[in-house]
């Protein structure tokens, strides 16, 4: 079972580099590694996916070491609206593991 | 265009009742997951269609929960005999055929089970 761990919560104050990292030490060959963003009382919403090095966006950036046991999401320069609930997911053709959420507060 | 909607958006009940809740995926996509979230957790996998084929159960958490999707779109997910620790957001999300593609989801429906 590709079980994924993240951090409860993590602080940061705006115009910082933020970095989320998960865990995903079972993960498999097939499986890819997407983060969501999360605000309260909504759906989460795609950030970004991978499934090894490097991957970039207009919003983030995606860290995926070698062994692919763990993912780092990277947020640069965060603003206050970015104060939400990240998640990665671990998914394969037919099994979904989300894990349990990092929530990111950012401050003045 | 139109996403993810499900309705209702908010449904209260007593313990023993049965309920119902709605998800219609964005046209388009084959494939439909639907997720559990007790307050203040994470998302927790409950069940996914892709196509025609029969679905993945394999995360319904006791036989009291069941799902169909009808004509490969609309989905209902059926709660029978509903208790307290049913209560949570279910979420809904489609995607297109590849599962491994960015899933869109709705704005879920909260359950209280009284």
């Amino acid at each position: 079972l590709a079980k994924t761990t993240q951090p409860i919560s993590m602080d940061s104050y705006e115009g910082q580099e933020v970095n989320i990292t998960c865990s995903h030490n079972n993960i498999a060959t097939n499986d890819y590694i997407t983060w969501y963003q999360q605000f309260p009382s909504q759906g989460p919403r795609f950030i970004i996916q991978g499934y090894k090095t490097k991957v970039t966006n207009e919003v983030a950036s995606l860290f995926i070491p070698a062994d692919r046991k763990s993912s780092t999401l990277s947020l640069p320069r965060v603003s206050l609206s970015d104060t939400a609930v990240y998640y990665c997911l671990v998914s394969n053709f037919n099994k979904f593991y989300f894990g349990s959420g990092t929530k990111l507060n950012v401050k003045p | 265009g139109a996403g993810v909607s499900q309705s209702p958006s908010n449904k209260v009940t007593e313990k023993g009742k049965d309920v119902e809740l709605r998800c219609d995926p964005i046209s388009g996509h084959t494939a439909l997951y639907w997720y559990r979230q007790s307050l203040g957790q994470g998302l927790e996998f409950l069940i996914y269609f892709q196509g025609n084929s029969a679905p993945d159960k394999s995360g319904l958490p006791s036989d009291r929960f069941s799902a169909e999707r009808t004509g490969g779109s609309v989905s209902t997910l059926t709660i029978q005999r509903t208790q307290q620790e049913d209560s949570a957001v279910y979420l809904c999300a489609s995607s297109s055929a590849d599962p491994r593609e960015t899933q869109y989801f709705g704005p879920g429906t909260r359950l209280l089970v009284l």
